[in-house]
């Protein structure tokens, strides 16, 4: 079967940095996405990861690495407003996205 | 800016009840998918379409049916609802399917009584 794993929960601290990993076995691999979701609200696109290696965007970066079916999403200066929930998503070979659980950040003053 | 507008954003409906749950979206997307999320649960597909008049089953379709007639518009329809269809759902679009990203609308809260 198809599986994406990632911790349940984190906890961080105001200012520091934070590495959610992401874990996958799928049939085929048509990239990678991380997407960011606050309680309540829908979730919002942050990365997206087809070719090994790391996508940096501001604060938030995308780490990938294809032969050991593994991301991470790293955030730096964590703010009190990245506290939310962080979901890996990886498209399979028919172009269907497979969700993992996602990971709840809680960042601490 | 891509806007998924769902129609209702709480909703609380009784057992056996006919729900509809309407999206629109305003990029001339040709994917339209409708997810449940449930706590420690990842999104579930339940139905997607491609195309006007198309749709496909997704991971948990039962109890569920679609209608998309025009384009921007894809609708959920729960036939008769039970409880355990209280749930968030999900609209989301996009434009094409390789590695496109999806937008997702604002959730629409489901209580079934």
């Amino acid at each position: 079967g198809q599986n994406i794993d990632q911790p349940t929960e984190m906890t961080a601290t105001e200012g520091a940095i934070v590495q959610i990993n992401c874990t996958y076995q799928t049939s085929g691999f048509n990239g990678l996405f991380w997407y960011q979701q606050h309680a309540g609200e829908a979730p919002t696109f942050l990365s997206y990861n087809v070719l090994d290696g790391l996508e940096e965007k501001g604060r938030f970066s995308s780490f990938l690495s294809r032969s050991k079916g593994y991301s991470y999403l790293l955030l730096k200066e964590l703010q009190m407003k990245d506290s939310a929930s962080y979901l890996c998503a990886v498209m399979d070979s028919n172009y269907q996205l497979i969700w993992g659980a996602g990971t709840k950040l809680i960042i601490k003053p | 800016d891509v806007k998924v507008t769902q129609s209702s954003r709480y909703l609380v409906k009784r057992t056996g009840e006919k729900v509809f749950l309407e999206c629109v979206q305003d990029m001339d997307h040709e994917n339209m998918f409708w997810y449940r999320q449930d706590p420690g649960l990842g999104l579930r597909l339940i139905y997607f379409s491609y195309d006007v008049k198309m749709k496909e089953k997704g991971d948990i379709p039962e109890g569920y049916s679609v209608s998309r007639e025009k384009k921007e518009r894809f609708s959920l329809i729960l036939e008769s609802a039970s409880t355990n269809q209280t749930s968030m759902y999900l609209c989301a679009s996009s434009f094409s399917v390789e590695g496109n990203t999806i937008y997702f609308g604002e959730g629409s809260w489901l209580t079934v009584v």
